[in-house]
């Protein structure tokens, strides 16, 4: 059972333009979601992050968007550049003790294409 | 501050044989785990370790064991390769304690090949 899915596989945008990624979970105990990016054969880098009790976080051209009640956060790129182009994973975690927190849960990703 | 750094980057292994990975965290964090990422499959977590104790398991057979060091430093271990553990290993490093909201950082990972 998928708890954090991404179900669009690829986007492609124009540079310039604004990316959307999107992410929904059905762990209703997931409360801190990050976003990460991939290049291949490389490890995921933070991008940004948002706990539960807050709707928004903005980080430079980076803000996330949290819908707590939909269980839906997305990710947006303004402007979005051709160095943006990779895969973006969403990655979930509850912060309650408890093992189960101790590891993130991530969607299958996004690959982002931004066209010159 | 130094990122994590995993060793070997690259391995190719022979069915049968066994590997071990190598990772060490940033700095001050205490929080080690590793995760695993297939074509197919994703970014599927392993195991996570703080002070020397495995606080949770992923859902991965027994030949996947792992450690960690009390510099926090950890590796893990898989017996038996087969064709499929073929993927790159993922370790990471938090803070630790308490989930909170302990932002998770990724090395850049040990490319297995097992032919």
């Amino acid at each position: 059972d998928q708890q954090v899915k991404q179900n669009s596989p690829s986007l492609s945008v124009q540079e310039g333009r604004i990316s959307i990624l999107n992410c929904d979970y059905t762990n209703s105990m997931f409360d801190y979601f990050l976003w990460y990016k991939k290049y291949p054969a490389e490890g995921p880098t933070f991008l940004i992050s948002i706990s539960s009790i807050k709707d928004k976080n903005e980080d430079g051209r980076f803000t996330v968007f949290l819908n707590k009640s939909a269980k839906h956060l997305s990710l947006h790129i303004v402007p979005s550049q051709p160095g943006d182009s990779a895969v973006y994973f969403c990655a979930a975690r509850g912060t309650n003790s408890g093992g189960s927190n101790y590891k993130l849960t991530f969607g299958k990703g996004t690959l982002l294409t931004v066209n010159p | 501050k130094a990122g994590v750094t995993q060793t070997p980057r690259y391995l190719i292994k022979t069915r049968g044989q066994q590997v071990t990975l190598s990772c060490s965290p940033i700095s001050g964090h205490r929080s080690v785990s590793w995760y695993q990422q297939t074509p197919g499959q994703g970014l599927q977590f392993l195991f996570e370790y703080f002070s020397e104790t495995q606080r949770n398991k992923g859902n991965f057979p027994g030949r996947f064991s792992g450690r960690q060091f009390s510099n926090s430093r950890s590796e893990m271990n898989v017996s038996t390769l087969e064709l499929g553990d073929s993927a790159l290993y993922l370790c990471a490093s938090s803070e630790g304690g308490q989930p909170s909201g302990n932002t998770i950082y990724f090395g850049e990972g040990s490319w297995l090949t097992v032919v």
